[in-house]
């Protein structure tokens, strides 16, 4: 089993939509939790990160995590074609010398206009 | 700053050949990493660096030697190249290995292993 499951898609939707992607977990050592955007043929890039249980919103994105359950999600209003991406959760704890990242396999989104 | 770079782009070997993926930061970070990315397995770390002259082995090292000579450079050998390895090859750089959360990524090597 994974350390870090997620649907891989893909997810497709309209313009405008609210889009909601998720991940759920089995290490409880994990401690941070992270959203990376994907672009096609690009290097993955930081796009929120948080520390703790509850949400945390930067403009159209919300981040939210549930530790009791070991939930992650990420939340964009308003959904735009410059949306369409592959998401990647990440979640971090310490292993040999530094705290390392453990990615999802990612969930492909296209956003229709 | 160029951020994180990587070389070549693409790369064609046979099996047991050898090669080194070239990886670049000019960010002065202390922590460099190599992933692969396979379809439907996300991004799997293979070696990783705290500083200049320390290396450490990730998920998925076998088959794969890093040095760290320089705050720099972080280049990545494949002693004898096969099949499974073919992937998506990224170098990535964090400030410290305690910030290793948001970490910075090069555009990728695409390897095909014939």
């Amino acid at each position: 089993q994974k350390e870090v499951e997620q649907d891989p898609g893909p997810l497709s939707v309209p313009e405008g939509a609210i889009v909601s992607l998720n991940c759920t977990y089995s290490n409880s050592a994990f401690q941070y939790f992270m959203w990376y955007r994907q672009y096609s043929r690009k290097g993955p890039e930081l796009l929120m990160y948080t520390y703790s249980s509850g949400n945390k919103e930067d403009g159209r994105f919300t981040a939210q995590v549930d530790k009791s359950s070991k939930y992650i999600s990420l939340f964009i209003r308003d959904s735009q074609p410059s949306d369409s991406a592959t998401y990647l959760c990440a979640m971090t704890h310490l292993s040999g010398s530094a705290r390392q990242l453990t990615f999802g396999s990612g969930t492909q989104l296209t956003v229709l206009p | 700053n160029a951020g994180v770079t990587q070389t070549p782009k693409f790369q064609v070997l046979k099996t047991g050949q050898s090669m080194t993926l070239q990886c670049a930061q000019d960010m002065n970070h202390e922590y460099m990493s190599w992933y692969r990315q396979d379809p439907g397995m996300g991004l799997r770390l293979i070696h990783y660096s705290v500083g200049a002259g320390i290396t450490d082995q990730g998920e998925v090292p076998n088959g794969y030697n890093v040095s760290r000579s320089t705050t720099e450079d972080f280049p990545l050998r494949l002693l004898s190249a096969a099949p499974s390895q073919t992937s998506v090859y990224f170098c990535a750089s964090s400030y410290s290995r305690e910030s290793t959360d948001t970490q910075y990524f090069g555009p990728g090597t695409r390897l095909t292993v014939l």
